[in-house]
């Protein structure tokens, strides 16, 4: 059974202050992972997918980086409007390609 | 990116009503559609595959009687939340597949049942 696990739960940060998101996941065979950000009492917005360990991609002040266990999805300096949900979701080979979801990260930065 | 309209936002019925949630993708035509369940600090929870012109695929657990799914047309699908309750109260949202990869999701619909 393919498993997603993020942490932390919940990030606080100062406005300009680096971090990192885990995503930690188990798949019998990667096809993607996929992070998607939410913001509260929206649906999610596809921000990467990432399909090989060694990929890395950047929008702006976030960039995903991939391995065979784990995604990290680095913010660089953030900013208040990057306070939300962040989810990352994996997609096996195989079967129906329906992403297996985590529970997310809730990011808030203050000013 | 891709467009995916949800209506309506938010929904307040009384208990034993039904309620009709609409998911369109307005710039591509999707032939598959999911529908989704969030609870609060949960991650997303996938209830049913709707597939045009042939029966919805429900996940284990959901009551396909309760949710009822129609799919009629490449850029429409419908989630029915038939006789309502106020355990079905939850955070509905749903998505349309532009490819294998590739999904984008609706705004999401708040549903409260009194």
């Amino acid at each position: 059974e393919d498993q997603v696990t993020q942490s932390p739960e919940a990030l606080r940060l100062q406005e300009g202050e680096s971090s990192s998101l885990n995503c930690s996941y188990t798949v019998s065979g990667l096809r993607g992972l996929f992070w998607y950000r939410q913001d509260p009492g929206k649906g999610p917005e596809f921000l990467f997918t990432l399909y090989s360990a060694g990929e890395e991609k950047e929008k702006e002040r976030l960039k995903a980086t991939l391995t065979k266990k784990e995604s990290f999805l680095h913010i660089t300096a953030p900013k208040p409007e990057d306070s939300a949900t962040y989810l990352c979701a994996v997609q096996a080979r195989g079967g129906s390609y329906i992403p297996t979801f985590g529970r997310g990260t809730s990011l808030i930065v203050h000013p | 990116g891709a467009v995916v309209s949800q209506h309506p936002s938010r929904v307040i019925c009384k208990s034993g009503t039904s309620v009709k949630i609409e998911c369109r993708s307005l710039d591509f035509q999707a032939t598959t559609m999911f529908w989704y369940r969030q609870f609060p600090k949960q991650s997303l929870m996938l209830m049913a595959t709707s597939n045009e012109g042939s029966k919805a695929t429900y996940e284990q657990g959901v009551e396909k009687d309760k949710f009822l799914i129609n799919h009629a047309s490449l850029t429409l699908s419908t989630l029915t939340v038939t006789s309502a309750h106020p355990e079905d109260s939850s955070f509905y949202i749903c998505s349309a597949r532009l490819t294998e990869n590739i999904q984008y999701f609706g705004a999401g619909t708040r549903l409260s049942v009194l």
